[in-house]
């Protein structure tokens, strides 16, 4: 079994919808990270949370929400979906004492606004 | 400028050719350095951290430059099992705020 999972895999909904992705994670790791992938920028960060009381906003978070519901999940909300926020959204896990900060992803949920 | 940029590509090269990709960070303070793979329509995966002194895995050699502000992946004798796209990530403040680059593209051809 996969360590990180993602729900749904492929979302298509529409504009003014509200969206939740959820990750789970079996790694035990205390940091989550939620990003999304558009064509020719890369990867930008959304929100990351240390811990289950610890939230925060990443690079791109206007018109996203989260909640860390317990230490192995972490959802993301798009309160009312816009054609922009079409992109591939990846969660992912650390942890500090690993000591290389290696970031472990799940398999991904591509997301189309229409 | 960004923060992170890399040759997007992409590399086309035959099998057993050797291809070097480099990648350039806007911030000096910037500590930890890696390369991660991406599979088409997949996740990324760490490929290797990247040293001061260089390091090698295999067919795989990192190599940073601070003063340059860049970092550079050397794939010797390339299979066709290393097509995929290379990410350059940086860790700008050596807690997690790791940022991406776009990624460079490479397609190993018989």
């Amino acid at each position: 079994d996969a360590d990180v999972t993602q729900t749904p895999r492929n979302r298509i909904t529409k504009t003014g919808k509200r969206i939740m992705l959820e990750c789970s994670q079996t790694k035990g790791h205390d940091r989550m990270y939620w990003y999304r992938q558009d064509p020719g920028l890369g990867l930008r960060l959304i929100y990351y949370s240390f811990d289950v009381k610890d939230i925060n906003k990443g690079e791109i978070s206007d018109g996203y929400s989260v909640s860390r519901q317990a230490q192995a999940k972490f959802s993301l909300s798009l309160e009312s979906a816009i054609p922009n926020q079409t992109a591939l959204y990846f969660c992912a896990t650390s942890d500090p004492l690993e000591g290389d900060y290696e970031q472990y992803f799940g398999p991904g949920t591509r997301l189309t606004v229409t | 400028r960004k923060e992170v940029e890399q040759d997007p590509g992409p590399f086309n090269v035959p099998e057993g050719a050797t291809v070097a990709f480099n990648c350039t960070y806007s911030n000096s303070a910037s500590q930890s350095f890696f390369w991660y793979r991406q599979d088409c329509r997949k996740e990324p995966k760490l490929l290797m951290s990247v040293y001061s002194s260089g390091n090698e895995d295999g067919r795989f050699t990192a190599q940073l430059n601070r003063a340059s502000q860049y970092i550079s992946l050397l794939i010797r004798d390339s299979k066709l099992s290393d097509s995929a796209t290379y990410l350059c990530v940086v860790n700008m403040d050596n807690n997690n705020d790791m940022r991406f680059g776009a990624g460079t593209r490479l397609t190993v051809k018989p």
